[in-house]
């Protein structure tokens, strides 16, 4: 079976710019979760989604966004660019909302010039 | 204020011996604890977990060990083996039901030399 899928792998994007990433869960998952992971620093909570709804949020601004869609995969946009939003961003999915294992995908690397 | 800390940014280990990662956490309303390993270009791996009202969770050569009032927790890889090098985070969350999220430390780079 596919494990957590995400696109694109790489992205260069100049500040001010928006960009979106996608995740598709693991078939059968309902339940996307956006972490951001900078350099040295282990992954911060962006979302949760589940049945297409927001459940959680972290402590990001209201330039980062993300939706669900019926398949259960999911977009992350992030509006405004910033030198400081340079990450790696990581998608998890999970069976049901309050599942404790997460799977995540491989991650989308973002560079903010 | 981070809530999860990994105070050894590295290990380095013989083949054979045994790891032990280890992790404290200040949020007493944790409840639940997981370790996940990753390698260089891929996402985090779920390793284990234990829940609260446990002391000891085993899973082949991992086991994790919960000391509730000291706020610590640690994983213990035996024996270790090369393949097991890769950089290790101890996530908490609190409960699993609605708003679940995972608070992660910053990573302790595990190296095991042959």
């Amino acid at each position: 079976d596919a494990g957590v899928t995400q696109s694109p792998t790489h992205l260069i994007k100049t500040r001010g710019q928006h960009v979106t990433l996608r995740c598709s869960p693991i078939s059968g998952h309902k339940s996307v979760s956006w972490y951001q992971q900078v350099l040295g620093q282990g992954p911060q909570f962006i979302f949760q989604y589940y049945e297409k709804e927001e459940r959680g949020r972290g402590n990001f601004p209201d330039r980062f966004s993300a939706r669900q869609f019926p398949n259960y995969s999911s977009e992350l946009n992030v509006n405004a660019l910033l030198l400081g939003d340079s990450a790696l961003y990581l998608c998890a999915s999970s069976f049901a909302l309050a599942s404790g294992e997460q799977y995540f995908g491989p991650g989308t690397r973002l560079t903010v010039t | 204020d981070q809530q999860v800390k990994q105070n050894s940014p590295s290990l380095s280990v013989q083949e054979g011996r045994i790891s032990i990662l280890n992790c404290d956490y200040t949020n007493s309303m944790f409840d639940y604890f997981l370790w996940y390993k990753k390698y260089p270009a891929e996402g985090p791996t779920f390793l284990i977990s234990i829940s609260s009202i446990k002391d000891k969770n085993e899973d082949g050569r991992f086991t994790v060990f919960l000391n509730k009032s000291a706020k610590h927790l640690s994983l213990h890889i035996v024996p270790s083996q090369p393949g097991d090098s890769a950089v290790y985070f101890c996530a908490a969350s609190v409960g699993r039901g609605s708003n679940y999220k995972l608070t992660f430390g910053k990573g302790t780079l595990l190296t095991v030399n042959p």
